[in-house]
């Protein structure tokens, strides 16, 4: 157990729609990280906050975008959802702004139908 | 944009030493090397990571060449639940963005243990 959490574990929605994913890092940690890993592309990076701001941008769509609260957790927002979204989505946490050590939660798996 | 090269697949007896190539030849001064598994679709999990020395925790060594162009991921006892996605990464620069940096995962090594 890495200490993040994920919620939910499992979503089925359709193409068009929007959803929130959310996660929770390790007690202590203020860098989020979320990453999207699909069969063809692997695990790619999406979005890194820190404290609050984001720090750090990939392969992240349009329509997609992420928040850190002043709680610390985070909320990964996919939008107009098409077929091609549907995959694993992993956030990881760290202590610092500088990537360091990251642990990542058990995913969340969407699927678009 | 991995800046490591990995093999596809090995294979590996149960109880035996599993050792897990990787070539960074292109990784500068002052990075480090970090190793992540991911088992089945679980989240990857940090194993280790170093600089220069070699490095040694509860999960496995981590031995670099002194050049740094390569390391060896050591599981000295490898067991069936170390059946996983090994990945070797390098920080990646994202220079247009303050400096930041990001892990890039590449396509790993698929490490199989046989009982």
């Amino acid at each position: 157990d890495s200490g993040v959490t994920q919620t939910p574990k499992h979503l089925i929605t359709a193409t068009g729609q929007r959803v929130t994913l959310r996660c929770s890092p390790r007690s202590g940690d203020l860098s989020v990280y979320w990453y999207q890993q699909s069969l063809d592309q692997g695990l790619q990076f999406l979005i890194q906050y820190y404290n609050g701001e984001e720090r750090a941008k990939g392969n992240i769509l349009e329509r997609f975008s992420a928040q850190q609260f002043p709680d610390l957790h985070s909320e990964l927002n996919l939008s107009s959802l098409e077929l091609g979204d549907s995959a694993l989505y992993f956030c990881a946490s760290s202590v610092g702004p500088k990537t360091d050590t990251q642990y990542f939660g058990p995913g969340t798996r969407l699927t678009v139908l | 944009d991995a800046k490591t090269t990995q093999p596809t697949s090995m294979d590996c007896a149960e109880g035996r030493a599993a050792n897990l190539p990787c070539n960074h030849s292109t990784i500068s001064g002052n990075e480090y090397v970090y190793w992540y598994r991911q088992i089945h679709s679980q989240g990857p999990q940090y194993i280790i990571h170093g600089l220069k020395n070699n490095e040694t925790n509860e999960m496995a060594s981590l031995i670099i060449t002194e050049d740094r162009k390569s390391s060896t991921l050591i599981l000295p006892h490898a067991t069936l639940r170390d059946t996983a996605v090994y990945y070797c990464i390098v920080r990646v620069p994202l220079p247009t963005q303050g400096g930041s940096e990001k892990l890039v995962f590449g396509k790993g090594t698929k490490l199989t243990v046989n009982p």
